[in-house]
């Protein structure tokens, strides 16, 4: 079953814009990550934001993490066309302390960024 | 370094046929992992390894073997291919089992008739 659930679907943003993602799981968790898949190629790693941080910054991308909640959110500043992607997120299920690697995904957001 | 890569690129199987995919990467992670994405699912861990000669089953591993007999390489065999294994097939690596991000291969887009 699908560890994360991820909203919206689908964003359609014109360029300059924010762009924000949410994920909601149902366990804990020992990290969540971020992933972004270009249409047709492999996936890439965005950002990793562990159990005990809340928020989490890299260029434009901005992470938060309430534990309390079970959710995290994804915010792209300054989108541009090039974000135009599907994004992921991923669980790192804590199995009792421990960390296997054993990532599970949501379903995905397709952001599509228009010039 | 040319990270993760997989072979073939694409492939198309009759119901029955068996095939191996291809997954080498030279970072020398000690995790590696097989996903499979299809349409509206994300993706989903079909089975994992945690160092050379330790395999473990993910979610969806039924019809599918795995081995790892060196840190660089983690084929993925299918013994008898059937229609509900089409799909796109993902390997990724790790430097260790957990808190750390995995880097992905490009795929192998897969059909089975």
């Amino acid at each position: 079953s699908q560890q994360g659930e991820e909203d919206p679907q689908a964003l359609s943003i014109q360029e300059g814009e924010n762009a924000t993602m949410n994920c909601s799981y149902k366990t804990s968790i020992n990290n969540l990550q971020w992933y972004r898949q270009n249409s047709g190629r492999g996936l890439v790693h965005l950002i990793l934001i562990r159990s005990n941080e809340r928020e989490k910054h890299s260029g434009r991308l901005r992470v938060t993490l309430d534990t309390s909640k079970k959710s995290s959110s994804l915010l792209i500043t300054a989108s541009r066309a090039a974000d135009t992607a599907s994004y992921f997120c991923a669980t790192d299920v804590n199995a009792g302390g421990t960390s296997y690697g054993k990532l599970t995904f949501g379903q995905g957001t397709i952001l599509t960024v228009h010039p | 370094n040319a990270g993760v890569t997989q072979t073939p690129k694409f492939q198309v199987l009759k119901t029955g046929q068996s095939m191996t995919l291809q997954c080498a990467q030279d970072m020398n992670h000690e995790y590696m992992s097989w996903y499979r994405q299809d349409p509206g699912m994300g993706l989903r861990l079909i089975h994992y390894s945690v160092g050379a000669g330790i395999t473990d089953q993910g979610e969806v591993p039924n019809g599918y073997n795995v081995s790892r007999s060196t840190t660089e390489d983690f084929p993925l065999r299918l013994l008898s291919a059937a229609p509900s294994q089409t799909s796109v097939y993902f390997c990724a690596s790790s430097y260790s089992r957990g808190g750390n991000e995995q880097f992905f291969g490009p795929g192998t887009r897969l059909t089975v008739l």
